[in-house]
């Protein structure tokens, strides 16, 4: 069984920049979370796709967006970069919407640089 | 205010101890509690997964949730250097999304 993979590992990027991460989802899941870590502080949410469409979104403005292909793999695109999007950005998949359990698997996250 | 408390610590202990990790929370609409564990710069790992209230244990690890006081605990018992790492609380209402509410993370130390 994968496991969730995300890439790149790290990424630097200027203020004003445009950058898109990606995560495929471990095997057999068709639910994706994306969140950001900010150093010290827990993971927030950012939001949710599942079968391909936003279900869910937590306090990030419309700049941060995402898409959910047929394979369940994900992106996290960010538009016009600031110094504060710097941080770790994890994904996260899960089997059901609304399971009993409903875990998430985390993968390893990228971490963004904004210069 | 936060939706969920967590100190942040550092949290030091020998090799051996047993280790307290806790949680407040504010909203009683939680009803799934979770610890994860993260090594720098690695992604959280699902320890313990609890619903409502009460006791789970899995080996050495013990969670606990009284909802009554909205608070709950992860206790770690013969506690290893390899248990050095960020412990996180995460809480979920039953919903039909996948939100989880985070604490800040508590960074324990177990020193050999």
């Amino acid at each position: 069984e994968t496991g969730v993979t995300q890439s790149p590992t790290h990424l630097i990027k200027t203020r004003g920049q445009q950058v898109t991460l990606r995560c495929s989802s471990q095997s057999g899941h068709n639910t994706v979370s994306w969140y950001q870590q900010a150093l010290g502080q827990g993971p927030q949410f950012i939001f949710q796709y599942y079968r391909e469409e936003e279900n869910g979104r937590g306090n990030f403005p419309p700049r941060f967006s995402g898409l959910q292909f047929p394979n369940y793999s994900s992106e996290l695109n960010v538009n016009a970069l600031e110094l504060d999007d710097s941080a770790l950005y994890l994904c996260a998949s899960s089997s059901d919407l609304q399971g009993v359990r409903n875990e998430q698997f985390f993968g390893p996250g990228t971490r963004l640089t904004v210069l | 205010q936060k939706e969920v408390e967590q100190d942040p610590g550092p949290l030091s202990v020998p090799e051996g101890a047993i280790v307290s990790l806790n949680c407040t929370y504010s909203n009683s609409a939680f009803q799934y509690f979770m610890w994860y564990r993260q090594y720098s710069r690695k992604g959280p790992e699902l320890l313990m997964y609890t619903y409502s209230s009460g006791n789970k244990e899995d080996g050495r690890f013990t969670a606990q949730v009284d909802k009554s006081s909205k608070y709950i605990s992860l206790f770690i018992r013969d506690s290893q250097p390899s248990d050095s790492a960020t412990y996180l609380c995460a809480m979920k209402r039953p919903s039909n999304t996948g939100k989880l509410i985070f604490g800040q993370g508590t960074t324990l130390q177990v020193k050999p």
